[in-house]
């Protein structure tokens, strides 16, 4: 089993639409999350960070649910330069501290 | 600032031969990552330092991968000698604290 597994994808959405990516992670001890942002070869950009409490950032919001070791991010009103590949990211302690990458989603926002 | 600087952006080399990357990173930031990616296995970590120093490298492939941080503000990656199925976008990646990481642009590397 994959330390961080995300929705397959691709997603397809039409302008204005509202989308959801889902990702889980196996490891307990993990204590930091993230959504990176990586547009078509280019490299990877952090999003936002994702808190116990759920965090927004404008359009985006991120959530954290630790019992089920599940993260989500929502993206609302979609636009056309939404389109990239989402990656869900934890940092996992006991690993010395480094990120696992999801093999990420790929959004796809059409006129 | 410059963010994550990388060389080359492109390197296309034929099997066998030593490919060399290049890393600048983020002045100020103590972590260093290198990361490979492939379309079938993702986002890979294979090295980070501290400091300067190799903290993990179990990631690395095999021996014919090394990497070195000779001071702050320079990192290499080196294969030798390199094949085909080591075709990927390699990146750079500095963080202080380490679990907010800047990514360089990558190298393409083509194995041929």
């Amino acid at each position: 089993r994959k330390e961080v597994e995300q929705d397959p994808g691709p997603f397809n959405v039409p302008e204005g639409a509202t989308v959801a990516f889902n990702c889980t992670y196996s490891n307990s001890a993990s204590q930091s999350f993230f959504w990176y942002r990586q547009d078509c070869r280019k490299e990877p950009k952090l999003l936002m960070s994702v808190y116990s409490s759920g965090n927004e950032d404008g359009r985006f919001t991120a959530q954290l649910n630790r019992a089920s070791q599940y993260i989500s991010l929502l993206i609302r009103d979609s636009k056309l330069s939404d389109s990239a590949t989402y990656l869900c990211v934890v940092n996992v302690y006991n690993q010395g501290g480094k990120l696992i990458f999801g093999q990420g989603t790929e959004l796809s926002v059409k006129p | 600032d410059a963010g994550v600087i990388q060389s080359p952006r492109h390197e296309v080399t034929e099997m066998g031969q030593e490919v060399t990357l290049r890393c600048k990173p983020i002045s100020g930031h103590d972590y260093l990552f290198w990361y490979r990616q492939t379309m079938m296995r993702g986002l890979e970590l294979l090295i980070y330092f501290n400091n300067n120093v190799p903290i993990d490298d179990s990631g690395m492939p095999e021996d014919r991968f090394s990497a070195k941080m000779p001071n702050a503000s320079f990192s290499t990656l080196k294969i030798q000698p390199s094949e085909p199925r080591d075709s990927a976008v390699y990146f750079c990646a500095s963080g202080q604290p380490p679990d907010t990481q800047y990514f360089g642009p990558g190298t393409r590397l083509t194995v041929l």
